[in-house]
């Protein structure tokens, strides 16, 4: 079945760094790509969608200068927490959508 | 934002019993899903509903939907303790939503051996 990738799985940086996380559809090409956050034992909330080849829309409350979203194939999209600090400390969350949608594994995020 | 309210927020139960969680949401939809956590993992994908289906079977799994009332339920029989996760129910309002999903807030799910 259709795979959905992220990497790093798990990231642990200083305050004040920037982070950027990869979410990849491995046998199909996603038109759309979703960006959820999830704080521990919470929901999963939506951040912001990206399209290939277009700039991302941000859900409401969500910084999109501190959240950059880039979609720059049908296959690819990156995630960059800017200036991270430690309330940006989450589990971020992918998924791809073509014909179908699947969520990739995750990426947990740290900061110190 | 946030629409999806289940309940019950946990529920433990022995194995062999059947579990039953529901979820409510509050606009129109396309279709409901039903996911699957354990712990600090990714999301499983349970099932699909769609807004003009009532009821959804898939192995141990009945999903039922009323969109009169805006609510869903997730019912799985004869629990293993494998079954053990967070169990959320996601929202599609479809059209030019289609795939951006609403989460619930969802039901942690213990099943003791």
């Amino acid at each position: 079945g259709a795979v959905v990738s992220q990497h790093p799985s798990r990231v642990i940086c200083k305050s004040g760094t920037s982070v950027k996380i990869e979410c990849r559809s491995l046998d199909f090409q996603a038109t759309t790509m979703f960006w959820y956050r999830q704080f521990p034992k919470q929901s999963l909330m939506l951040m912001a969608t990206s399209n290939e080849g277009s700039k991302a829309t941000y859900e409401q409350g969500v910084e999109k200068d501190k959240f950059l979203i880039n979609h720059a194939s049908l296959t690819l999209s990156t995630l960059t927490v800017t200036s991270a600090h430690p309330e940006d400390s989450s589990f971020y969350i992918c998924s791809a959508k073509g014909n179908e949608q699947f969520f990739g594994p995750g990426t947990r995020l740290t900061v110190l | 934002s946030q629409q999806g309210e289940e309940d019950p927020q946990a529920l433990s139960i022995q194995e062999g019993e059947n579990a039953t969680m529901n979820c409510s949401y509050k606009t129109s939809i396309n279709n409901l899903q039903w996911y699957r956590q354990n712990s600090g993992r990714g999301l499983v994908h349970l099932i699909l509903i769609r807004s003009n289906e009532r009821e959804k079977h898939s192995g141990r799994l009945r999903v039922t939907l009323d969109t009169s009332k805006k609510s869903s339920s997730l019912l799985i029989t004869a629990s293993r303790a494998a079954d053990t996760a967070s169990y959320f129910c996601a929202t599609d309002a479809g059209g030019t939503s289609y795939g951006k999903l609403t989460f619930g807030q969802g039901t942690i799910l213990t099943v003791h051996p």
